[in-house]
């Protein structure tokens, strides 16, 4: 089983649809998570932690179930300029300063 | 700029060469994580180094690759004798610490003809 696993995608979507990623990761002693994204050829760009009471951002919101191991985020009225691949994150062991563990990411592609 | 400096943004290097990539972390941050992203892969983690010291280096490679964080001066990540298997975007992140989370550089472009 991979450490970090995400919806395949790519996901194509019109503007304003409300669109969700979903995640699972297998280390259960995991402490820190993170949904990042990255444009193409770009550096990954933080887009918000995750946190067990569930945290929002403008139009972000992400969950996190640890019994379940599993993220989600969800976007709500998608602009062309969210057309990016989102990154499940995670930290590697307990401790929350480890390594990231990154997903392969999904590709959304927000069309007019 | 106070984020994370890397440089060069782009390599090229013949193989057999050495590659040189380095790391400036954001201002105030002692933690550096090196990854490494293939074409069409995810970023996997390579090595984790606060200054003079490398605490984690379990996604290096066993033989050619090496990484430092001196106590003045950039991080360092160091490639002997390249293979065109080595042809990657190399990326630096920095954090504080304490969970807190890590902030990344425009990323190295190596490329090895």
């Amino acid at each position: 089983r991979k450490e970090v696993e995400q919806d395949p995608g790519p996901f194509n979507v019109p503007e304003g649809a409300t669109v969700a990623f979903n995640c699972t990761y297998s280390n259960s002693a995991s402490q820190s998570f993170f949904w990042y994204r990255q444009d193409c050829r770009k550096e990954p760009k933080l887009l918000m932690s995750v946190y067990s009471s569930g945290n929002e951002d403008g139009r972000f919101t992400a969950q996190l179930n640890r019994a379940s191991q599993y993220i989600s985020l969800l976007i709500r009225d998608s602009k062309l300029s969210d057309s990016a691949t989102y990154l499940c994150v995670v930290t590697s062991y307990g401790g929350s300063q480890g390594n990231l563990i990154f997903g392969k990411g999904t590709k959304l592609s927000v069309k007019p | 700029n106070a984020g994370v400096m890397q440089n060069p943004r782009h390599l090229v290097r013949r193989r057999g060469q050495e590659a040189r990539l380095r790391c400036s972390p954001m201002k105030g941050h002692s933690h550096v994580y090196w990854y490494r992203q293939l074409p069409e892969e995810g970023l996997k983690f390579m090595v984790y180094l606060q200054k003079e010291n490398i605490i984690d280096e379990s996604g290096m490679p066993k033989e050619r690759f090496s990484a430092e964080f001196p106590k003045e001066g950039p991080s360092i990540l160091r490639i002997q004798q390249v293979v065109r298997g080595d042809s990657a975007a190399y990326f630096c992140a920095s954090s504080g610490g304490g969970g807190q989370p890590q902030h990344f550089g425009d990323g190295t472009r190596l490329s090895i003809l």
